[in-house]
């Protein structure tokens, strides 16, 4: 099984530029998540999607977007990179966004550089 | 606010017990969960409390106390491939995961 699958592995980009980070999960799971990962600090949520169709903003929504078109793809766009964008970030999943039981399941990572 | 405190570093020899502290504030609570995260990759879920007291799994042994905002992870045994970050991450009242940096946990022969 796949899992989450994240696109690319790796990026540098230059400030200004636009990019989008795919993810894709083969789980069927309802919620889907993106987060930041920085040196010294816990991962960040950006933005979630408890469900296709409905997104909702993290602690640190600002410059990023989210679509959430379907079950399986949840992309997040930059659209206009600046160098604090920086970070190793991660996609992730779970059943339900709203259960306690709620275990998250990770893509690999896609480590952006803005310079 | 909510805040996740726990050691930034800890060293430990291999065969040996190591426990990791995590002493948490959130906006309400829905369980807590601890992760493990081997640089340059993804973390993996470890173990999940939501009830006060020990849940063991194997090595690794997760406790909670809610009335404290306290949890403790244990590893038994330490082998080499155990060097990782440990995540503690409490879920809040919205089913948010709120994330602690992580303690880096280094493994000596």
């Amino acid at each position: 099984t796949a899992g989450i699958t994240q696109a690319p592995t790796s990026q540098i980009l230059a400030a200004g530029r636009s990019m989008t980070l795919r993810c894709t999960q083969d789980m069927r799971h309802n919620a889907m998540y993106w987060y930041r990962q920085d040196l010294g600090l816990g991962l960040r949520l950006i933005h979630y999607s408890n469900t296709a169709g409905t997104t909702g903003k993290g602690e640190v929504p600002d410059g990023y977007s989210v679509s959430r078109a379907n079950t399986d793809d949840f992309p997040l766009t930059l659209a206009s990179a600046v160098p604090s964008q920086t970070s190793v970030y991660f996609c992730a999943s779970s059943d339900s966004g709203t259960g306690d039981y709620n275990e998250q399941f990770f893509g690999p990572g896609t480590r952006l550089t803005v310079l | 606010g909510q805040n996740i405190d726990q050691p930034t570093e800890m060293t430990a020899t291999e065969g040996a017990i190591v426990q990791i502290n995590c002493t948490y504030q959130t906006s309400g609570f829905n369980g807590l969960f601890w992760y493990q995260q081997h640089a340059g990759e993804a973390p993996t879920f470890l173990s999940y409390n939501v009830l006060d007291g020990l849940e063991e799994k194997g090595r690794f042994s997760s406790f909670l106390s809610r009335s404290k905002g306290y949890s403790y992870l244990l590893l038994k045994e330490l082998q080499m491939k155990d060097s990782a970050s440990y995540l503690c991450a409490p879920m809040d009242s919205n089913y948010q995961l709120i994330w602690g940096a992580g303690t880096k946990l280094i493994i000596k022969p």
